[in-house]
């Protein structure tokens, strides 16, 4: 059982270069969520899809696109890459939007924009 | 501005003993609040929660005890084992959904 897998695991882009993060769940999960993470930081939120369909920001959406391009994918994309987004970011997962719905995380997608 | 915030970025404990980490929170919307266990490398995993209606949950080795009035909420765990070192996320949600804001999280080490 895989979970939520994303991909690529690490990648290095120049500034201004674009590039798409995949997310995949495979629990039938209604929500997904992308969150960044810096040094020394908590998790903060980028965007969130509650149901297929609907995609909604979150605390950190300036500079990121978001996909669901259906009930088990959830794509991130990066349109001109700035030295600021250099950051570990997270996909995940939940049943469903509610509160104590159970949130599944990714392992992380290491990005370095130089 | 953090909403939630987890102070002591390092605790370290002796294997047996008990470990106690700190959240405290400036939203008074929070109605949910959880923790989150993250070992390098890997994503953060779900370890308990507790809703605003309530003061204490426990799970086995963990418990969460929630102090409305203060804006706090401790995590307990006793005994702590080796297996245990990780950072710890404090994290809270409002409004019934499940859009979680994050503490910055402190790092556990267990010593055997």
């Amino acid at each position: 059982n895989a979970g939520v897998t994303q991909t690529p695991k690490f990648q290095v882009l120049k500034t201004g270069q674009s590039m798409t993060l995949q997310c995949a769940q495979d629990m039938n999960h209604n929500s997904m969520y992308w969150y960044r993470q810096d040094p020394g930081m908590g998790l903060r939120l980028i965007y969130y899809s509650a149901s297929e369909g609907t995609t909604d920001k979150g605390e950190v959406p300036n500079g990121y696109n978001v996909s669901r391009l259906n009930k088990r994918e959830f794509s991130l994309r990066l349109e001109s890459a700035a030295p600021s987004q250099t950051s570990v970011y997270f996909c995940a997962s939940s049943e469903s939007p509610g509160a104590g719905n159970t949130i599944y995380f990714g392992e992380g997608s290491w990005l370095t924009v130089v | 501005d953090q909403q939630v915030k987890q102070n002591s970025p390092s605790l370290s404990v002796q294997e047996g003993r008990i470990s106690i980490l700190n959240c405290d929170y400036t939203n008074s919307m929070f109605d949910y609040f959880l923790w989150y266990k993250k070992y390098p490398a890997e994503g953060p995993t779900f370890l308990i929660s507790i809703s605003s209606i309530k003061d204490k949950n426990e799970d086995g080795r963990f418990t969460v005890f929630l102090n409305k009035s203060a804006k706090h909420l401790s995590l307990h765990i006793v005994p702590s084992q080796p297996g245990d070192s990780a950072v710890y996320f404090c994290a809270a949600s409002w409004g019934g959904n499940n859009r979680l804001a994050f503490g910055k999280g402190n790092q556990v080490v267990v010593i055997p």
